[in-house]
């Protein structure tokens, strides 16, 4: 069966300080892997997409994403918080409809 | 352009009585998905329908929920005799067509429905 583990609820992190949001996958096939955020009262927004082109992946707002087959890995990151980047991140896999995992919620402190 | 569009944004309902909820895909996306989005359960697919194939509704709860798709635009999610547990935002997306997975899907902004 396919599905999506993010390993954190919650992260938080410090202004200016490095993000890391962990997501882990299991397919039966070469996954199509994506990263959405939702911002509070905001409809859902992609930032990134793995389809089995190059392994780094880079989205908008500075995240990129790592797809590592061996680890069944796709952890987000970005260099340098914001406090804008404070939102719910949704790791995806997509089989034709979507397969979400439970979401990350990136809190970023001043 | 346009994006997907959904109404209403909000629907507070009585238990028991039935709802439709309204999608408006983005033009020219062939494929439409229905989404639930409640504090338990995540993110959840409900159903999805592309061009003029069945659609899948391996995803639907309960023989209360059907959706539909009139000329392959415009979608409704209908809830029959809702039930508390059926509150949740309900989400929407197109992409341009389902094959492959990796056409990215475009959410629209969601009916927060609430079943008092």
């Amino acid at each position: 069966a396919q599905s999506v583990t993010q390993l954190d609820s919650h992260v938080s992190v410090s202004e200016g300080t490095p993000v890391l949001l962990r997501c882990n996958y299991s397919s039966s096939y070469s996954p199509s892997l994506f990263w959405y955020v939702q911002h509070p009262n905001k409809g859902l927004q992609l930032l990134l997409k793995y389809t089995s082109a190059a392994t780094l992946v880079k989205g908008i707002n500075g995240f990129e994403a790592e797809f590592k087959k061996s680890e069944t890995s796709f952890h987000l990151t970005k260099p340098s918080a914001h406090m804008s980047d404070a939102a719910e991140y949704f790791c995806v896999l997509s089989q034709g409809n979507l397969i979400f995992g439970k979401g990350t919620k990136l809190s970023v402190k001043p | 352009g346009a994006g997907v569009s959904q109404s209403p944004s909000n629907k507070v309902t009585e238990k028991g009585k039935d709802v439709e909820l309204r999608c408006d895909p983005i033009s020219g996306h062939t494929a439409l998905y229905w989404y639930r989005q409640s504090l338990g359960q995540g993110l959840e697919f409900l159903i999805y329908f592309q061009g003029n194939s069945a659609p899948d509704k391996s995803g639907l709860p309960s023989d209360r929920f059907s959706a539909e798709r009139t000329g392959g635009s415009v979608s409704t999610l209908t809830i029959q005799r809702t039930q508390q547990e059926d509150s949740a935002v309900y989400l929407c997306a197109s992409s341009l067509r389902l094959a492959p997975s990796s056409y990215e899907q475009y959410f629209g902004p969601g009916t927060r429905l609430t079943v008092t």
